[in-house]
This record gives structure tokens, C-alpha cells and sequence, in this order.
């Protein structure tokens, strides 16, 4: 079963307007990453955060981890049409000898338009 | 760098015949994951290397498939006899320490 879930599933807004996307996970984690999916490609990695970490940005991302909550949430400020694409959270587990072995989330699927 | 690479990037084959998909993982880079993707199922975790080395296969839905990795810099994912519903998008992913980078899969469909 996969430990992230992201919400919502589906996200429709338009251009420059901001998109927050919910991850919610189940198990104690070293870090949570936030990748991005553009239809037919490879997953690109956006943003890593650490769990001694409450919040994170990279440009136009803002993360945040409540791991009091198991949450975390990523944030697009000024979104542009290129933005859209779906974007997962993964998880690596606390301990072990895991070798950074990820669980990702279904996914959300972000619409931006023009 | 030119990434993590994968061949092909699209397989069409027909059932019961064997299938080898291939991947170059990014230099430097001691893990490497393969993952499965579907509709259905999103993005699951087929088996992953560590120092070439198998860690965990768990994910690896049945004995038609296996995987290894004789060297740093190249792994296969081999499925036989293929059937129709491993139809998917197959991503190779490496990583040192923490972000993966992905390849940009195989896409399988078997008739």
C-alpha cells in the first residue's frame, strides 16, 4: 500500500493564482520529497525536507512537515501553465537499512490555465 | 551527465515472449530502483540495489520477473514470459544518499 496520500486528487486553477497540494503518510520518515510528472515523462525531484525540518523553499516551492500531523504540504506561489503536471510526495522511512528506498503517493494532478 | 538511461523507451511485444528492458544508472549513484507505473496502481517499487547488491524484491509481482545488476552502471528487468497485464511504464530511478533521479521509462505493452 503506498504511504503517501496526497490531496486533493485533481487541482484545476489558473495562471498566477497559488496551488497547495496535501501529502499525509503513516510511518516514522528521515524525509519527505515532493517530485513533479509531466504527462509521458520521468519524475523530476523538486524538493527534499527533512523531518527535524518544519519548512522549506526552492524559488516559487514552499514545503512545509508537520510531523506531529504525518503531513506535509507543498505550495506553488504565481503559478504558470508550465506548472501543470502531477506531482507526488515520497517518503523514506526512519531507520533500518532502507538505502533511501522511497514510497511515493498517488499523486496530484495540477491544472494551470492560461 | 546525460541521466539515468533507459532502451528502449517503448516495447511492444506479444505474450509469452520474453521481454529485457535495460538501464544506465547516473555515475557515482550506489542504488537503483525499478519501478512500475499504472492507472490502476500509480507508482510501485519492483526491487531495488544497493552496491549492485539486491536488497529488497518484494515488490516484484511474480516469478516471470527478475532483475540484476553485474556492474555500477547497468541493470535489466527481464519478464518471461510477458503477459498482458504488465502493460506499464517501467522507471528506473538511481540515487546516492537522497532525491532519486528518474529515468524516462519504458513503456511496455504486451498483446
Amino acid at each position: 500500500s503506498q504511504q503517501g496520500e496526497e490531496d486533493p486528487q485533481a487541482l484545476s486553477i489558473q495562471e498566477g493564482e497559488n496551488a497547495t497540494m496535501n501529502c499525509s503518510y503513516k510511518t516514522s520518515i528521515n524525509n519527505l520529497q515532493w517530485y513533479r510528472q509531466n504527462s509521458g515523462r520521468g519524475l523530476v525531484h523538486l524538493i527534499l525536507i527533512r523531518s527535524n525540518e518544519r519548512e522549506k523553499h526552492s524559488g516559487r516551492l514552499r514545503v512545509t512537515l508537520d510531523t506531529s500531523k504525518k503531513s506535509s504540504s507543498l505550495l506553488i506561489t504565481a503559478s504558470r501553465a508550465a506548472d501543470t503536471a502531477s506531482y507526488f510526495c515520497a517518503t523514506a522511512s526512519a531507520g533500518g537499512t532502507s538505502y533511501g528506498k522511497l514510497t511515493f503517493g498517488q499523486g496530484t494532478i495540477l491544472t494551470v490555465h492560461p | 551527465d546525460a541521466g539515468v538511461i533507459q532502451s528502449p523507451r517503448h516495447e511492444v511485444t506479444e505474450m509469452g515472449q520474453e521481454v529485457t528492458l535495460r538501464c544506465k544508472p547516473i555515475s557515482g549513484h550506489n542504488s537503483l530502483f525499478w519501478y512500475r507505473q499504472t492507472m490502476m496502481r500509480g507508482l510501485e517499487l519492483l526491487i531495488y540495489f544497493n552496491n549492485n547488491v539486491p536488497i529488497d524484491d518484494s515488490g516484484m509481482p511474480e516469478d516471470r520477473f527478475s532483475a540484476k545488476m553485474p556492474n555500477a552502471s547497468f541493470s535489466t528487468l527481464k519478464i518471461q514470459p510477458s503477459e498482458p497485464r504488465d502493460s506499464a511504464v517501467y522507471f528506473c530511478a538511481s540515487s546516492f544518499k537522497s532525491g532519486y533521479t528518474f529515468g524516462s521509462g519504458t513503456r511496455l505493452t504486451v498483446v
